[in-house]
């Protein structure tokens, strides 16, 4: 079963509006952390924005926010005044604590955005 | 600030030659280091990762090894190339902070492997 479900394989934004991208995950961990990564076309992979399961307040850093819903298991990323940078592809992925020696990441499928000038 | 060096940036070889890519970090110690596999448009297959010097640990059966021979640096080998084994190729570093969820893997630029 998949653990990370992106179910937006692609998505379109006008620049300067708002746009949320979902991610679901299932885990029978009381522990674990949801990250958020962006891939440019250019290949790399940046870090964005972390989630602890414990943590009461939504993550924020910059534009981006994490819309964490625990009870629906859902941690959807949201990118406000969006940019014609932030084409990209963006990548949820989860640590479960049985994981957290090994570090090991589960990632989703990924979803591609595109922002329209 | 810690960085990561991943080479070559792109690799062009035929079927049944030889590999070896390599991953070194800097600015910090004893990392947990991972290389992972991209097809294109697709997500990330995690290849290993390792914990400590020497310690490799394979997630997917396949003709490909890596090896730790240092503690901040990572390879990539195969000793007969596949058509199978295009693809981009990224490695991953990860600081022991801790024994939690929290700290993030950090990536390198990846190479992208074209096999003829």
């Amino acid at each position: 079963a998949q653990k990370i479900t992106q179910t937006q394989p692609g998505m379109f934004v006008q620049e300067k509006e708002a746009v949320t991208l979902d991610c679901t995950y299932d885990t029978s961990d009381q522990s674990y952390g949801l990250f958020w990564y962006k891939q440019p076309s250019s290949g790399e992979m940046i870090f964005l924005i972390y989630q602890g399961s414990y943590d009461e307040q939504n993550a924020t850093e910059g534009r981006y926010s994490l819309n964490f819903q625990k009870a629906r298991k859902s941690a959807n990323l949201v990118i406000s005044a969006s940019q014609l940078g932030d084409s990209a592809m963006y990548f949820c992925a989860m640590r479960e604590y049985r994981s957290s020696n090994t570090g090991k990441l589960i990632f989703g499928q990924g979803t591609t955005l595109q922002v329209k000038p | 600030s810690q960085t990561i060096h991943q080479w070559p940036a792109t690799l062009v070889q035929p079927v049944g030659s030889p590999l070896s890519l390599e991953c070194t970090v800097e600015g910090t110690s004893n990392p947990n280091l991972y290389w992972y596999r991209q097809a294109a448009g697709r997500g990330l297959q995690l290849l290993f990762y390792s914990v400590g010097i020497g310690q490799i640990s394979s997630e997917v059966p396949q003709n490909l090894s890596a090896s730790r021979p240092q503690d901040r640096q990572f390879i990539l080998s195969s000793k007969k190339l596949l058509l199978s084994d295009s693809g981009f190729y990224l490695c991953a570093w990860m600081a022991k902070i801790g024994t939690g969820v929290n700290q993030p893997q950090h990536f390198g630029d990846g190479t992208r492997l074209s096999i003829l």
